[in-house]
């Protein structure tokens, strides 16, 4: 079975610019998680997508945003790009149907993509 | 709020020796607990998980984590450490009663030597 697919890999952007990222979850795994790693702050959550819908968001500012495709791929943007955006964004998916199951089931994670604003 | 406090930020052991990385978690209600270890410039990847039972939990190559609910902590342990297991370990946890997404620890870097 395939695992997290994240694309693209490495991305540098200008400050200022905005960016797109890609993830594909497991074979019928439901809900995906973004997170945000940095030296400085660790792994954040930013936000969790189930069937479309966005069931969970952490504390990020509004140019943080997601959203999920019918065949459960989804896309996180960030709009006008700053230097402190710099991180391994993460994705994550797990089945995520019903909430026991979402609660007791690990999450597999893709291989992130590595984001420079320059 | 839910949280987790990796203590130690830097853990060396010498190959062969026993090996912990320390964890303890702050929920209102019951824990979910979860291990992940990322090696560079990859994802993480699950070590093993505590929902219920057994307070001590078995998980790939070798790891496992005992359960204490008294002291809230959740340590990741090893009888024999191996040059391949350096990595980055992070702890993390779900409460089942205020949130759904899982919160990290701010990670303990592993150094085996040789």
């Amino acid at each position: 079975k395939a695992g997290v697919t994240q694309t693209p890999r490495y991305l540098i952007k200008t400050r200022g610019q905005q960016v797109t990222l890609s993830c594909s979850p497991i074979s019928g795994h439901r809900s995906v998680s973004w997170y945000q790693q940095t030296p400085g702050q660790g792994l954040q959550f930013l936000f969790e997508y189930f069937s479309e819908t966005q069931r969970n968001k952490g504390n990020f500012p509004g140019r943080f945003s997601g959203r999920q495709f019918s065949n459960s791929r989804s896309e996180m943007n960030v709009s006008t790009l700053e230097l402190g955006d710099s991180a391994l964004y993460l994705c994550a998916s797990s089945l995520g149907q019903g909430f026991r199951n979402l609660m007791n089931t690990e999450a597999f994670f893709g291989q992130g993509t590595r984001l420079t604003v320059v | 709020a839910q949280s987790v406090a990796q203590p130690e930020d830097q853990v060396n052991v010498a190959e062969g020796n026993p090996l912990t990385v320390k964890c303890t978690y702050s929920v209102s209600g019951n824990p979910y607990l979860f291990w992940y270890v990322q090696y560079p410039n990859r994802g993480l990847q699950f070590l093993l998980k505590y929902i219920t039972g057994d307070n001590l939990v078995k998980g790939s190559y070798g790891f496992e984590a005992e359960f204490n609910k008294s002291q809230t902590s959740f340590h990741l342990k090893k009888p024999s450490a191996l040059v391949s297991d350096s990595a980055l370990y992070f702890c993390a946890v779900r409460d089942a009663r205020t949130a759904r997404q899982l919160t990290f620890g701010s990670g303990t870097q592993l150094t085996v030597l040789p």
